[in-house]
């Protein structure tokens, strides 16, 4: 199976810093890789797919880019509304599998 | 709208059995894919079961092959997962989420674009 590992586990910032999280895969998975923010209670929704492409209605402060291993989310200007848990996944083969998790809360 | 909603979860001994569902609906169920992923209290996302639009082909974790069977009824636009042998690790919140395919550049990328709210399953003596 692809191991995926996140950094870093947790982050504080504040509302309107640039925010960045790193994905790394234990082999090369080209750009199947999706980005999934999930808050408190809720169900996982997902923001990137295919390592770039924004999913509709998601907001374009969202980014992703990488491919091969390296992947990274960044949220260019954090909003209130940004303070959750994310999850990179990865798409390349069966198993699918998670990142651990990437929490950012308030500084 | 398009929506998952499931059913099914509770609180069960070790070592019996439990069969949750998803009804899907605002959407061709029988043309889309459909995953089962748990999250165990406090932990993260964990894929449990895959099943192709047709039912031909079915994937699982290793964490759960020979207990858990994934199956889904095109005509009633509703997705299962048969849990056998639970075990207190299988205790978790359970969600069903859509597989979606999109072509870019020549090939498929799949990801989870739509999951229900998942229902609590919980092992427990």
């Amino acid at each position: 199976d692809i191991q995926m590992t996140q950094s870093p586990s947790s982050l504080s910032a504040s509302v309107g810093d640039r925010v960045t999280i790193t994905c790394r895969a234990s082999q090369s998975i080209s750009s199947y890789l999706n980005w999934y923010q999930q808050k408190p209670g809720k169900a996982p929704n997902v923001l990137i797919y295919a390592a770039s492409s924004l999913q509709t209605g998601v907001p374009s402060r969202f980014s992703g880019s990488g491919s091969g291993t390296d992947f990274t989310l960044t949220i260019s200007s954090l909003q209130p509304e940004d303070f959750a848990t994310y999850y990179c996944q990865q798409s390349y083969s069966t198993p699918p599998t998670f990142g651990q998790g990437t929490k950012v809360e308030i500084k | 709208q398009v929506q998952l909603v499931e059913s099914g979860g509770g609180v069960v001994q070790p070592g019996r059995s439990l069969r949750l569902s998803c009804a899907a609906s605002g959407f061709t169920f029988s043309s889309s894919g459909m995953h089962w992923v748990r999250q165990a209290p406090g932990k993260g996302l964990e894929w449990v079961a895959l099943i192709k639009y047709d039912g031909s082909n079915k994937y699982y974790a290793d964490s759960v092959k020979g207990r858990f069977t994934i199956s889904r009824d095109n005509s009633k636009n509703t997705l299962y997962l048969q849990m056998n042998s639970l075990r207190a690790a299988d205790t978790a919140v359970y969600y069903c989420a859509r597989d979606q395919g999109t072509r870019i550049t020549g090939t498929i990328h799949n990801y989870m674009d739509v999951w229900g709210k998942g229902t609590t399953v919980t092992v427990s003596s």
